[in-house]
């Protein structure tokens, strides 16, 4: 089946320690994003990518770092610079990049910062 | 930034009662998409409705979308245990290739058996 496999379900981080959250989809979609969640909150978006080798910074990028090197694949690497990264993190893609398509999301990764 | 607002922040119903949520954003928008999110899990998509439509319908899911009042509203009909679930809504704003939809705070939908 096509989808979006997020992996860890569930991560727990020293601080100081930078950590890498896995997105993989067989969607054959163009635009990857990284969405962040908080207790309560609606969904800010991290970074997002429209093509390979290509991305750019959403409305919260800072403390946070990605790549896209497959189009299959958009980690997202959450560093020892990200002030308050205990949160749920989302993935998504789409088609095509632009706002008009739905979004298709993984399960989500719950980091926990000790 | 946050766009969208839903209201209200929690809504407690029976079986079989309908539902009605509802969305205000702010800007000038080209798409409004409400999403489904169970606890702890990913959002599922549920119906797109664009700007220059006023109302759509999926099964038991109707939307209706109000430009000049930049608000929407998502029913359900006919609810049942489980579409208890947090709901979204999201905006797509002008222009298309700000590849970026702004989503609300979402509604807590509680439907008791």
């Amino acid at each position: 089946d096509g989808g979006i496999t997020q992996s860890p379900k569930y991560l727990f981080r020293k601080e100081g320690q930078n950590v890498t959250l896995s997105c993989e989809q067989n969607l054959n979609h163009d635009a990857m994003y990284w969405y962040r969640q908080d207790p309560g909150q609606g969904l800010r978006l991290i970074y997002y990518s429209q093509i390979v080798n290509d991305f750019q910074k959403g409305d919260i990028a800072e403390g946070y770092s990605v790549s896209r090197e497959k189009k299959e694949s958009f980690p997202l690497t959450v560093t020892s610079a990200q002030k308050n990264p205990t949160a749920f993190y989302l993935c998504a893609s789409r088609e095509t990049g632009g706002n008009t398509g739905e979004l298709f999301f993984g399960e989500g990764s719950r980091l926990t910062v000790l | 930034s946050q766009q969208g607002e839903e209201d209200p922040q929690a809504l407690s119903i029976q079986e079989g009662e309908n539902a009605t949520m509802n969305c205000s954003y702010k800007t000038s928008i080209n798409n409004l998409q409400w999403y489904r999110q169970n606890s702890g899990r990913g959002l599922v998509h549920l119906i797109l409705i664009r700007s220059n439509e006023r109302e759509k319908h999926s099964g038991r899911l109707r939307v209706t979308l109000d430009t000049s009042k930049k608000s929407s509203s998502l029913l359900i009909t006919a609810s049942r245990a489980a579409d208890t679930a947090s709901y979204f809504c999201a905006t797509g704003e002008k222009p298309t290739n700000t590849d970026k939809l702004i989503f609300g705070t979402g509604t807590r939908l509680q439907v008791f058996p």
